[in-house]
């Protein structure tokens, strides 16, 4: 069975501060990796993914994350921080072969102080 | 191209009652999942439908039920209502449904049940 960690329910930055949010997964093979981002009333929108090929992956708003197998983990990172940016941030896997089930962490909660 | 649509947006009903959530995805999308979001327990995976078959169920009891129509909408039914079946209830649709795909999450339907 798949499982996502995420390390710290809450991350508080200021603004232009660099931003990292992390996440660890467990599974029998490396599975697909996403990062998505909720705000206030609203679904999720996908900021990125890893599927296969190049280990770092650049996603929406300026979001970057790099897949390390070694470590079984797919941090996220921003480099300067905004105030927009303040939201809630979902690790997710899903298997690499059959359905798009995803299987999400408990989520990280991001504020960012001006 | 429209996004995933939810109705109704927001549902209060009392213990014991019923209620049928519906969802439609983005055009030529054929795979529909539902997922459950709680503050207690997160994220989790309800069920996901491709050509109006159930494909995959994840660990809710029977009292949740789903389908699937030709045209790809989706409708999930929730039968004697209970104070903890409270919850946002998120729609998400994909072209095929496999694990690289990415899921396209509609605003979701917060339900309250009294």
């Amino acid at each position: 069975a798949q499982s996502v960690t995420q390390l710290g329910s809450h991350v508080s930055v200021s603004e232009g501060a660099l931003v990292l949010l992390r996440c660890n997964y467990s599974s029998s093979v490396p599975p697909y990796l996403f990062w998505y981002v909720q705000y206030p009333n609203q679904g999720l929108q996908l900021l990125l993914k890893y599927t296969t090929g190049a280990t770092l992956v650049k996603g929406i708003n300026g979001f970057e994350a790099e897949f390390k197998k070694s470590e079984t983990s797919f941090h996220l990172t921003k480099p300067s921080a905004h105030m927009s940016d303040a939201a809630e941030y979902f690790c997710a896997v899903s298997r690499n072969s059959g359905y798009s089930t995803l299987t999400f962490g408990k989520g990280t909660m991001l504020l960012v102080s001006p | 191209k429209a996004g995933v649509t939810q109705t109704p947006r927001y549902l209060i009903k009392t213990r014991g009652q019923q209620v049928t959530l519906s969802c439609s995805p983005i055009s030529g999308h054929r795979s529909v999942s539902w997922y459950q979001q709680t503050p207690g327990q997160g994220l989790q995976f309800l069920f996901e439908y491709f050509s109006e078959t159930q494909r995959n169920k994840g660990n809710f009891p029977g009292r949740f039920s789903g389908r699937q129509f030709s045209n790809s909408r989706s409708e999930m039914n929730v039968s004697t209502l209970e104070l903890g079946d409270s919850a946002l209830y998120l729609c998400a649709s994909s072209l095929v449904g496999e694990g690289n795909n990415e899921q396209f999450f509609g605003p979701g339907t917060r339900l309250t049940v009294l």
